[in-house]
């Protein structure tokens, strides 16, 4: 089984509609992330948590928000999504106290669609 | 100016050949640095770190020269299956595990 998982994988939307998109790990890691990846920018970061009570603002978090539900989930939402934000989003984690604490670990990808 | 910059390639090279990618970046404050592979659609993956001294995984070294502000990620002996689009990858002392990563450059090994 995968160890970051996101759901749903693929989604098409229209604008205006409430989206979320949800990220579940079994790592133990204590740091999670999500990012938006577009063709000739790389990926960018929405927000970070550093643990539970830990909710940080990235570089391009405008028109989204989060919630981190357990150590173990992470969920990011569009509240009113415009055909801007169509990309593909990933999860992310890593560990704090770990050997390797820069490295990240992704989940698989969200492909979102906003018509 | 990006923080990170790449040359998005494609670079197209025969099957054995020798590639190497080259990453520049600008926030003299980075104090980590990484190479990411990406696979068409797909996560990215961690590949290796990158260290002062240079570093070597089998048919990969990756050099970082602070001076230059540039990283670079060698292939040797290259197998179809290093197609992939690499990315460069920095952290910033303080910035707790925030990276920054570069656009990537896009590999294809060809028979």
């Amino acid at each position: 089984d995968a160890d970051v998982t996101q759901t749903p994988r693929n989604r098409i939307t229209k604008t205006g509609k409430r989206i979320m998109l949800e990220c579940s790990q079994t790592k133990g890691h204590d740091r999670m992330y999500w990012y938006r990846q577009d063709p000739g920018l790389g990926l960018r970061l929405i927000y970070y948590s550093f643990d539970v009570k830990d909710i940080n603002k990235g570089e391009i978090s405008d028109g989204y928000s989060v919630s981190r539900q357990a150590q173990a989930k992470f969920s990011l939402s569009l509240e009113s999504a415009i055909p801007n934000q169509t990309a593909l989003y990933f999860c992310a984690t890593s560990d704090s106290g770990g050997k390797s604490y820069n490295e990240q670990f992704f989940g698989p990808g969200t492909r979102l669609t906003v018509l | 100016r990006k923080e990170v910059e790449q040359d998005p390639g494609p670079f197209n090279v025969p099957e054995g050949a020798t590639v190497a990618f080259n990453c520049t970046y600008s926030n003299s404050a980075s104090q980590s640095f990484f190479w990411y592979r990406q696979d068409c659609r797909k996560e990215p993956k961690l590949l290796m770190s990158v260290y002062s001294s240079g570093n070597e995984d089998g048919r990969f070294t990756a050099q970082l020269n602070r001076a230059s502000q540039y990283i670079s990620l060698l292939i040797r002996d290259s197998k179809l299956s290093d197609s992939a689009t690499y990315l460069c990858v920095l952290g910033v002392t303080g910035g707790g595990n925030k990276l920054t990563f570069g656009t990537g450059t896009q590999l294809k090994v060809e028979l």
